[in-house]
């Protein structure tokens, strides 16, 4: 059985404090995804990995970075909050080539 | 990178009759179309899917079309039942080497009455 666990369930943090959203994976899934979902804006793409230190901009990175130093983990780096960044984020992994992508859990942040 | 279309929004029927969204997309180096259910307070979890190669798959109540030359997918549910409602979110992917980007759509909310 697929695993995508997100460290955290909810998260209040203030704005300007760097923000770490953890995702771990246990099926040596190669790609890695994060994205964030907004009432009436679907899941819209942040930031994807495709290997260990390998990432790539999605529709809307401003405001985040990556970091994939391990095949299992993909983090989201909010280096300075803000209250705009208030959302569910939801990290997915999958197989190379076109596969089914499991989802984590889902963080949802406050920015206060 | 892709844009992804989805429609309607929101879609409310009787129980019993038949649901159907809608997404385009704009890359047509896309060959993946997956369609992923949403259960409130849950993660999206994927129920069909289909490949560039094929123009329609079903899966009991469920079956997808896709029309490659118009750059269009859609979901059908025949027989809706109650536990039908859910957020539906489609999605289109391209095969590079390495790199195998997923894009969705926005969502359409379905509320079956029972």
């Amino acid at each position: 059985d697929v695993k995508v666990t997100q460290s955290s369930r909810y998260l209040v943090k203030r704005t300007g404090e760097k923000v770490f959203l953890e995702c771990v994976q246990d099926m040596d899934h190669e790609n890695m995804f994060w994205y964030r979902q907004d009432p009436g804006l679907g899941l819209r793409l942040i930031y994807f990995s495709y290997d260990v230190k390998m990432k790539e901009k999605g529709d809307i990175p401003e405001g985040y970075s990556v970091s994939r130093e391990k095949k299992e983990r993909f983090s989201l780096i909010l280096e300075s909050a803000s209250t705009n960044q208030t959302s569910m984020y939801l990290c997915a992994s999958r197989f190379r080539g076109n596969t089914e992508a499991f989802f984590g859990q889902g963080t949802r942040l406050t920015v206060v | 990178g892709e844009n992804v279309e989805q429609h309607p929004s929101t879609l409310s029927v009787q129980e019993g009759d038949s649901a159907v969204i809608k997404c385009t997309y704009s890359d047509s180096a896309s060959n993946y179309f997956p369609w992923y259910k949403q259960e409130l307070g849950k993660r999206p979890q994927l129920i069909i899917d289909i490949r560039s190669n094929v123009g329609e798959k079903k899966d009991q109540r469920i079956a997808v079309t896709l029309n490659k030359t118009a750059k269009h997918f859609s979901l059908h549910i025949t027989e809706t039942q109650p536990e039908d409602s859910a957020v539906y979110f489609c999605a289109a992917s391209t095969h590079q080497t390495g790199a195998n980007n997923l894009f969705f759509g926005t969502g359409t909310r379905l509320t079956v009455i029972p």
